[in-house]
This record gives C-alpha cells, sequence and structure tokens, in this order.
C-alpha cells in the first residue's frame, strides 16, 4: 500500500477562501517532502518543498506545514483563484533499505473551487 | 521550450506489440525517472536511472525496460504491450537527490 496518503480525495472551495489539503506519512525517516500539482492533462509542477529540520515554509500564497509528530504534511493555499482548480500530490523521499533515494507520491486530492 | 519533453504524446498500439516512450532533457540533470500513473492512483516508479551507466528498476519493472542513451535521454519499453499497461507516462529528472523532481508533459497510452 501507499506509504503517503490523502486524508480527503477531493475538496471544494469558495474562490477567495483559504484552501487546506492534509497529507499522512507513515516513514518516519522522510526527510523531505515535496507538494505537486496537477491541471487535467499535464504533468505535476512543483509547488513547494520542505525538509524535516523545518515545521513551516511559506511561498507564493501557498504555506507548507509539517507535523513529524503525528507524520502529517498539510499544504494551504490563500485565496484560492480558479486557476487553482487541480490535483495536488503530496511526495515524501525516503531512503529504502540500501538503496538510494525514491520519491513516493500519495493519491491526490482534487481541488475544485468554486464560482 | 519545455525543460523535459516527452515523445509520443498520446498512443494507441495492440497487445503483444512492442513500443517506446522518449524522453529528452536540456536541464543538465544526470538523474532521471520514469513513472506510470492510473486514474485515482498515485505515481509508482517505473525505473530510474542516476547517470548515463546506471540503471534501477522501481516498484513495478516488470514488462518494461529502460535505455539511458545520454545524460539527455531516457526512454522506456513496453517489450509486448498488454491492456493492463494502458495508463499515462511521466518522465522526470533531478538534479541532486535533495531536490525536487521536474516532470513531462506525459504520454497518454492506450493498449487495446
Amino acid at each position: 500500500g501507499e506509504s503517503v496518503g490523502l486524508h480527503l480525495p477531493t475538496l471544494s472551495v469558495q474562490e477567495g477562501d483559504n484552501s487546506i489539503i492534509n497529507c499522512a506519512y507513515s516513514n518516519s525517516a522522510s526527510d523531505y517532502f515535496i507538494w505537486y500539482k496537477q491541471e487535467s492533462g499535464k504533468g505535476p509542477q512543483f509547488i513547494i518543498d520542505i525538509r524535516s529540520n523545518m515545521d513551516k515554509r511559506q511561498g507564493q500564497r501557498v504555506t507548507v506545514l509539517l507535523n513529524k509528530t503525528v507524520k502529517h504534511l498539510s499544504l494551504q493555499i490563500a485565496a484560492t483563484q480558479p486557476g487553482d482548480s487541480a490535483v495536488y500530490f503530496c511526495a515524501e523521499n525516503i531512503v529504502p533499505s540500501g538503496s538510494a533515494r525514491q520519491l513516493t507520491f500519495g493519491s491526490g486530492t482534487q481541488l475544485t473551487v468554486l464560482p | 521550450d519545455a525543460d523535459v519533453t516527452q515523445t509520443p504524446r498520446n498512443r494507441i498500439t495492440k497487445t503483444g506489440k512492442r513500443i517506446m516512450l522518449e524522453c529528452s532533457q536540456t536541464k543538465g540533470h544526470d538523474r532521471m525517472y520514469w513513472y506510470r500513473q492510473d486514474p485515482g492512483l498515485g505515481l509508482r516508479l517505473i525505473y530510474y536511472s542516476f547517470d548515463v551507466k546506471d540503471i534501477n528498476k522501481g516498484e513495478i519493472s516488470d514488462g518494461y525496460s529502460v535505455s539511458r542513451q545520454a545524460q539527455a535521454k531516457f526512454s522506456l519499453s513496453l517489450e509486448s504491450a498488454i491492456p493492463n499497461q494502458t495508463a499515462l507516462y511521466f518522465c522526470a529528472t533531478q538534479g541532486t537527490p535533495q531536490e525536487t523532481q521536474y516532470f513531462g508533459p506525459g504520454t497518454r497510452l492506450l493498449v487495446l
């Protein structure tokens, strides 16, 4: 099964409201996390990343929060816009035993922005 | 111009046929990856390469093979396509292990 999972498969928000997308991970050795946005018919696009020595990181209209105690990651989007409608994936960078780092992805949350 | 390109963007093939999906990048990255994405599922790693002489199996390598022809090129082959290989395939590149991966636009494959 997936070591990275999302709490909700779909999320609908009103334009202008803030969005929060959650993600749980199971590997306590993961030390690097990424949020991707995937629009219909396109490849994933990097949004923001965070390393395990940080609890919070801010970008343009986005904030990622990392809670290592409960192995939880969240993506906050401020003032959500119609162009934010997409599937959002979290990914963790792990080191399988004796191997090099690999990214493991969750299944994604579909964000729909309502007018 | 896109940093990571994939060809073809769409492909329909028949069961038993051999097909190749190609990926090229202009980012100068050593690390390249092939993933498949199925509806409702996340990305799953097929193969990855950390340099021209390095090829590694990922989570779901059975039925697939790869070739790293140059730093900039990483091809994925389906030796004998089967319907359950119908999926969206993504190539990605990465500079260092601590950096993010950059994805191509994807190839949509349908195996009849």
